[in-house]
């Protein structure tokens, strides 16, 4: 079964820091995925990758980078939190062109 | 740029009563289509989807789902729905671009199925 595994599941930071959330599947996907999902917006794309060191912005890049080092782990940073970045970050990883398969999320609240 | 539109945002039934959730997407190109589930507290998980030949598809649970290409439609039915229905589902299209793909979700519909 595919396992993709977000390191954090609940993680508090204050304005300004900097915050690494990692997701590592163990699949062998080409492609992994970084949405946030926020009540009435659904999920929007932050940052998706097809290949290691490859990346391609999403819908809402702004406040945020990745890196993908590793086929198997994909990180998103914050590279200075602020308080609109409070929400469910999803991490997802899959074949191309088939259907993906999510990690648990992890819940990131700015103070 | 691709987008997916969820009509419903706040869908409530009755159990036993059928269900279709509306889909569409804007992309010309070659698509595959998904459906996922999120129930409460839990990840989101794949109901169904399709990539080619019979329109119409089966997923888990009694779900199936008909993609019209003419209409840009992908629409999620479900003939008799149970309270274990109660979730929020989306729609999400995996656009066939030159390089890679992207994938794109609606915002979601939260079905809530009355006992």
């Amino acid at each position: 079964d595919v396992k993709v595994t977000q390191s954090s599941r609940y993680l508090v930071k204050r304005t300004g820091e900097k915050v690494f959330l990692e997701c590592v599947q163990d699949m062998d996907h080409e492609n992994m995925f970084w949405y946030r999902q926020d009540p009435g917006l659904g999920l929007r794309l932050i940052y998706f990758s097809y290949d290691v060191k490859m990346k391609e912005k999403g819908d809402i890049p702004e406040g945020y980078s990745v890196s993908r080092e590793k086929k198997e782990r994909f990180s998103l940073i914050l590279e200075s939190a602020s308080t609109n970045q409070t929400s469910m970050y999803l991490c997802a990883s899959g074949g191309r062109y088939s259907p993906l398969h999510f990690g648990n999320g992890t819940r990131l609240t700015v103070t | 740029a691709q987008s997916v539109s969820q009509h419903n945002h706040h869908v409530i039934l009755s159990e036993a009563a059928s269900l279709e959730l509306g889909c569409n997407y804007s992309y010309g190109g070659t698509v595959n289509l998904f459906w996922y589930v999120q129930y409460p507290g839990q990840h989101l998980q794949l109901l169904l989807k399709y990539f080619s030949g019979d329109p119409l598809v089966k997923g888990i649970k009694g779900f199936e789902a008909e993609f019209i290409k003419s209409k840009f439609s992908f629409n999620l039915r479900k003939p008799s729905v149970q309270w274990s229905d109660t979730a929020e589902y989306f729609c999400a299209v995996n656009a066939h671009l030159e390089r890679d793909d992207k994938i794109i979700f609606g915002k979601g519909t939260r079905l809530h199925i009355l006992p």
